[in-house]
């Protein structure tokens, strides 16, 4: 374990389907972050939240809907995915909300999410 | 925006041999940090550069950050199977993950 819980590990949903995905660090870290890591894409940055607020939104279909109810736990609603959104879904945490440490990034293991 | 490119984007080595991939920037970073993912895992972090020319070890790896700032490198001295998975670089000044170097070592 690394401090940072994922769960479901794999999900596979319609596409008019709602589901939701939960992350939980066990840190202490002051930001949590959402990625999505596509086959043969870089990681990309999904949402940033810093003592729960959210400090960044990367342009993300409405269709994903981050909650962050407190510092140690992060959601991420699904509801009408596409295909195309099937991707593995990684949390990840820091204790600084730049990301500046020398602890770098804890990710979970993620959610490998398929939208049939 | 900003873009971080690695290079090459996958490398076939023999146990033994030496591998080393390449991180560049488009713009001037902070910092800059490294992780490694094994296959079927997730970015684990490996060590983060501040300085302008610095340079760290990891037992066989080594680290290195430009001058410039622009660019860094990962070395990895007599590969293992261990080594086996995909080396990100991440720069700041607003976080973005580099491209990945998916490494396969042949025993």
């Amino acid at each position: 374990e690394t401090g940072v819980t994922q769960t479901p590990r794999h999900l596979v949903m319609g596409m008019t389907n709602k589901k939701s995905l939960k992350c939980e660090q066990h840190l202490g870290h002051n930001a949590m972050y959402w990625y999505k890591q596509s086959a043969k894409k870089p990681l990309e940055l999904m949402f940033v939240y810093s003592l729960e607020e959210r400090v960044e939104n990367n342009s993300v279909p409405s269709r994903f809907s981050p909650e962050c109810p407190n510092s140690s736990h992060l959601f991420l609603h699904l509801h009408t995915l596409q295909p195309e959104d099937s991707a593995l879904y990684l949390c990840a945490s820091s204790q600084d909300p730049q990301g500046i440490s020398n602890y770098g990034y804890t990710f979970g293991s993620g959610t490998r999410l398929t939208v049939v | 925006g900003q873009q971080v490119m690695q290079i090459p984007q996958y490398q076939h080595v023999q146990e033994g041999e030496d591998f080393t991939t390449y991180c560049n920037s488009s713009t001037t970073l902070s910092n800059i940090q490294w992780y490694k993912q094994r296959p079927g895992g997730h970015p684990v972090f490996l060590i983060q550069l501040v300085k302008s020319g610095e340079v760290k070890k990891q037992k066989r790896l080594t680290f290195q950050f430009g001058e410039a700032k622009k660019n860094s490198s990962l070395h990895i001295t007599a590969t293992q199977t261990t080594d086996v998975g995909t080396y990100f670089c991440a720069g700041f000044q607003k976080l973005v993950f580099g491209t990945g170097t998916r490494l396969l070592v042949s025993p």
